[in-house]
């Protein structure tokens, strides 16, 4: 079983370049989140989505778009990469909110 | 807007010690609370849930009461092993806030043999 599947797993980006996040699920769940885990902050929620085609702000969205455009993908952006952004994002997917959460395994983005 | 406050660790016991770990919580409707743990290395996975006032969740011997009086869920276990250290964290999901489930920061815990 699959679950919640993120990619890639490490990156190393230059300041101000691009990329892309992946997240999968195959649980047909409707709500997927993107957090970010810093040392002594615990995990802050970035975006989060309550179905295919609904995106939604969460705790700290800026520096970040997202996509979900299929119900099984949420995609998150950056577009400009800053420092501030080095950090391990995790990709959760529940049913509903007050169901449980599956997570990633996390990315580990370092921004130099 | 809603927040968690889980106590800071590090918390260090030895093995067979008594485990309490607070956590109090700020929420506009009648929230969902859970615990989650991290193993080292991986992502979170959930440990137990309470979903209304007085329930009581539980799961390889930690248990968490849902304290509407005191918004609290504090975790315990009774006898924890050198296998229990973990990150542990605190959550809520609130139907007043979209339902978008909300973080502590994280406690974590160190069992000595």
């Amino acid at each position: 079983n699959a679950g919640v599947t993120q990619t890639p797993k490490f990156r190393v980006l230059k300041t101000g370049q691009s990329m892309t996040l992946l997240c999968a699920q195959d649980m047909n769940h409707e709500y997927m989140y993107w957090y970010r885990q810093d040392p002594g902050m615990g995990l802050r929620l970035i975006h989060y989505s309550v179905g295919e085609g609904t995106t939604a702000k969460g705790e700290v969205p800026d520096g970040y778009n997202v996509s979900r455009l299929k119900k099984q993908n949420f995609l998150l952006g950056l577009e400009s990469a800053a420092p501030s952004q080095t950090s391990v994002y995790f990709c959760a997917s529940s049913y509903y909110g007050d169901t449980e959460a599956f997570f990633g395994q996390g990315t580990r983005l370092t921004v130099v | 807007g809603d927040s968690v406050t889980q106590m800071e660790g590090p918390v260090t016991l030895s093995e067979e010690a008594f485990l309490t770990i607070n956590c109090t919580y700020t929420a506009t409707g009648y929230p969902s609370l859970f615990w989650y743990v991290q193993y080292p290395g991986e992502g979170l996975q959930l440990l137990l849930k309470a979903t209304k006032a007085d329930d009581k969740g539980s799961n390889k011997g930690f248990e968490a009461t849902y304290r509407k009086e005191t918004t609290s869920f504090h975790l315990e276990k009774g006898s924890v092993q050198v296998s229990d250290s973990a990150v542990y964290f605190c959550a809520l999901s609130d139907n007043n806030a979209g339902n978008m489930l909300t973080f502590g920061g994280g406690t974590r815990l160190m069992v000595k043999p």
